[in-house]
């Protein structure tokens, strides 16, 4: 069974421009998770998605988004770049009864310089 | 909401010595807790989780944790590390439909 799969491996940005990063879940599970894991400050929670809706936000500013598509990819988007926004991105999965049992993928390195 | 404590972020120790690691959380509802693991290179992946009963969870790799309540705690313990067990470990706790981690312990093992 393949697992979570994120893409790019390595992302780097400019301050001030856009980033969009991309997460496919686990076949069947239709609940998609964001968080940030930035040096020193462990995993925050960002965003979670089900059924192309979403469900729960961190305390994040509005220019992170990001939004489901019909076959339950992901994708995240950052706004206006700022250098503090350098960080791992994980994406996680979940069956939609489940959500406490989250499968990760290996994350999106971004780099704002 | 919830939120999570660990302490001494950084722990370098010995093979054969034991391991515990410390959490606290805050959060009024029912908890679900975790700890994750990520391995050098490797994905974050679930090492135990508590979610009722026995509060003495075992888990893979001969990790055990202890929910005990009145201190809003949920220990990790391995009783004989390995090399094998540098890592980072990551408490969480479930609530609101939303895990939140703490900080992470890395966890240095000298062979």
């Amino acid at each position: 069974e393949a697992g979570v799969t994120q893409s790019p491996t390595h992302l780097i940005k400019t301050r001030g421009q856009q980033a969009t990063l991309r997460c496919s879940p686990i076949s069947g599970h239709t609940s998609v998770y964001w968080y940030q894991q930035a040096l020193g400050l462990g995993l925050q929670f960002l965003l979670w998605y089900d059924e192309g809706e979403e469900r729960n936000r961190g305390n994040f500013p509005p220019r992170f988004s990001g939004r489901q598509f019909p076959n339950y990819s992901s994708e995240l988007n950052v706004n206006a770049l700022e250098l503090e926004d350098s960080a791992l991105y994980l994406c996680a999965s979940s069956v939609p009864v489940r959500t406490y049992e989250q499968y990760f993928g290996p994350g999106t390195r971004l780099t704002v310089t | 909401a919830q939120s999570v404590s660990q302490h001494n972020h950084h722990v370098i120790l010995s093979e054969a010595a034991s391991l515990e690691l410390g959490c606290n959380y805050s959060y009024g509802g029912t908890v679900n807790l975790f700890w994750y693991v990520q391995y050098p290179g490797q994905h974050l992946q679930l090492l135990l989780k508590y979610f009722s009963g026995d509060p003495l969870v075992k888990g893979i790799k001969g990790f055990e944790a202890e929910f005990i309540k009145s201190k809003f705690s949920f220990n990790l313990r391995k009783p004989s590390v390995q090399w094998s067990d540098t890592a980072e470990y990551f408490c969480a706790v479930r609530g609101n439909n939303r895990l939140a981690f703490g900080k992470g312990n890395q966890v240095v093992v000298i062979p």
